[in-house]
């Protein structure tokens, strides 16, 4: 069973300009989460999927950061324009339901110059 | 509002020694608790969760973990540390009422283990 898959896997940018991250979930699962993890910290929940409808984005700073699930599959996460504590690892994790467990991609490693 | 506390951002074991990383949650109502394993340039790994049930829980790769709802802890052991268990764990809870499954984690413990 193929995993939770996430690109790019790292992405160099400088501060005000935009990036975009993307994430597909493992088959079958309705329950898609993206998570912010700066370094030396957990993961902290950014925005929660299910199919195509948002559950929890109580933490999504959403001035500059937005995401989408349009066909309630794959999502991206945009952040424009970007700001230098943005740098952090994005992990996108998915379950088959809200309470199931969660299995995590990579993530994707931005730097914010 | 929940909050996850993990004692020790650093912990060094030798080699088949107990590991013990240490997790405490502040909630209102006992949560659901889990234990992710992050090894270095990957995703996060579960390593065991408590829902229900007997407070013992075992996980993968050796690992164990007890509920204790009196202390409100979630510590995690194992009888004897091994080189490849050297990595960043982190604990993490979830709240029972929204059961929407968001994780909360706490700041983390990285695992040294000496040769």
């Amino acid at each position: 069973e193929a995993g939770v898959a996430q690109s790019p896997r790292y992405k160099i940018i400088e501060k005000r300009q935009s990036v975009a991250f993307w994430c597909n979930p493992i088959s079958g699962h309705a329950t898609l989460y993206w998570y912010q993890q700066i370094l030396g910290q957990g993961p902290k929940l950014l925005i929660q999927f299910q199919n195509n409808g948002v559950v929890d984005d109580s933490q999504l700073p959403k001035d500059r950061f937005s995401a989408e699930r349009l066909k309630g599959v794959d999502s991206t996460l945009k952040i424009q324009p970007a700001k230098l504590e943005d740098s952090a690892v994005y992990l996108c994790a998915s379950s088959l339901v809200g309470l199931g467990t969660q299995y995590f991609g990579p993530g994707t490693r931005l730097t914010v110059l | 509002a929940q909050s996850v506390t993990q004692l020790g951002s650093h912990v060094s074991v030798s080699e088949g020694a107990l590991v013990l990383l240490r997790c405490n949650y502040s909630s209102s109502v006992p949560p659901y608790l889990f234990w992710y394993v992050q090894y270095p340039n990957q995703g996060l790994q579960l390593l065991l969760k408590y829902t229900t049930g007997a407070t013992l829980v075992k996980g993968i790769n050796g690992f164990e973990a007890e509920f204790k709802k009196s202390e409100t802890s979630f510590h995690l052991t194992k009888p004897s540390a091994h080189m490849s268990d050297a990595a960043e764990y982190f604990c993490a809870v979830s709240d029972r009422a929204s059961n929407t499954g968001k994780l909360i984690f706490g700041q983390g413990t990285t695992l040294q283990v000496k040769p």
